[in-house]
């Protein structure tokens, strides 16, 4: 596609439920990244995909966080038993190649009640 | 490491420039700019590599001075669009091709 696509854009989920969270890069981007961004916050870094393979994924904040991308394009991060303090907008960008510039979608609201 | 991004909020007045730093206590790969106004997604700006070379963009530029692990963002004449908040993301020397660790972000506001 034109830009990179995040779906759903609002989601808003009892604590203790599961939610995932889509993001679909830019048609021949190899490189996929989610970061987090809280409130008049910087942007923390989740998972990192090149291809279909995860060489990063060390900014997951616990177990409960979980993502896979298949056929080098489409990506799904789930948050499994949400929690208040995972409430955040969740930004996916993809990059042709490592180390080039990032476009960023345009987030997931996630409001855990 | 986190990079650290000085100043924290400015306030200028249209046709003011403006100067926002990116400090690194690491060797960096390279460096970039992002602007994200609110309730968007932040828009990439340009990309720094190792070497110093200055980038430009309109009337914004920066600089890359690896020795000082420093990059800086040059706002010239500024406008009302240019208003939002700026975010510098680095790579560091060695790191392969871990993704950008972001700094905090500098909020620019610029008024009539």
């Amino acid at each position: 596609g034109a830009g990179v696509s995040q779906s759903p854009s609002n989601k808003v989920t009892e604590k203790g439920k599961d939610v995932e969270l889509r993001c679909d890069p830019i048609s021949g981007h190899t490189a996929l990244y989610w970061y987090r961004q809280s409130l008049g916050q910087g942007l923390e870094f989740l998972i990192y995909f090149q291809g279909n393979s995860a060489p990063d994924k060390s900014g997951l904040p616990s177990d409960r966080f979980s993502a896979e991308r298949t056929g080098g394009s489409v990506s799904t991060l789930t948050i499994q038993r949400t929690q208040q303090e995972d409430s955040a907008v969740y930004l996916c960008a993809s990059s042709l190649q490592a180390n080039y510039g990032y476009t960023f979608g345009s987030g997931t609201r996630l409001t855990v009640v | 490491q986190q990079p650290v991004q000085s100043p924290q909020a400015v306030i200028l007045r249209e046709g003011e420039d403006a100067v926002i730093n990116c400090s690194s206590s690491k060797a960096l790969y390279s460096v970039h700019w992002y602007r994200q106004k609110h309730g968007e997604a932040p828009v990439f700006l340009m990309i720094l590599l190792k070497g110093g070379e200055q980038k430009g963009h309109e009337k914004i530029s920066a600089s890359f001075n690896e020795k000082k692990q420093q990059s800086s963002l040059y706002l010239t004449a500024s406008q009302l669009s240019y208003s939002g908040t700026y975010f510098c993301g680095t790579a560091s020397v060695g790191s392969g091709n871990t993704p950008l660790v972001f700094g905090k972000g500098t909020r620019l506001s610029v008024i009539a």
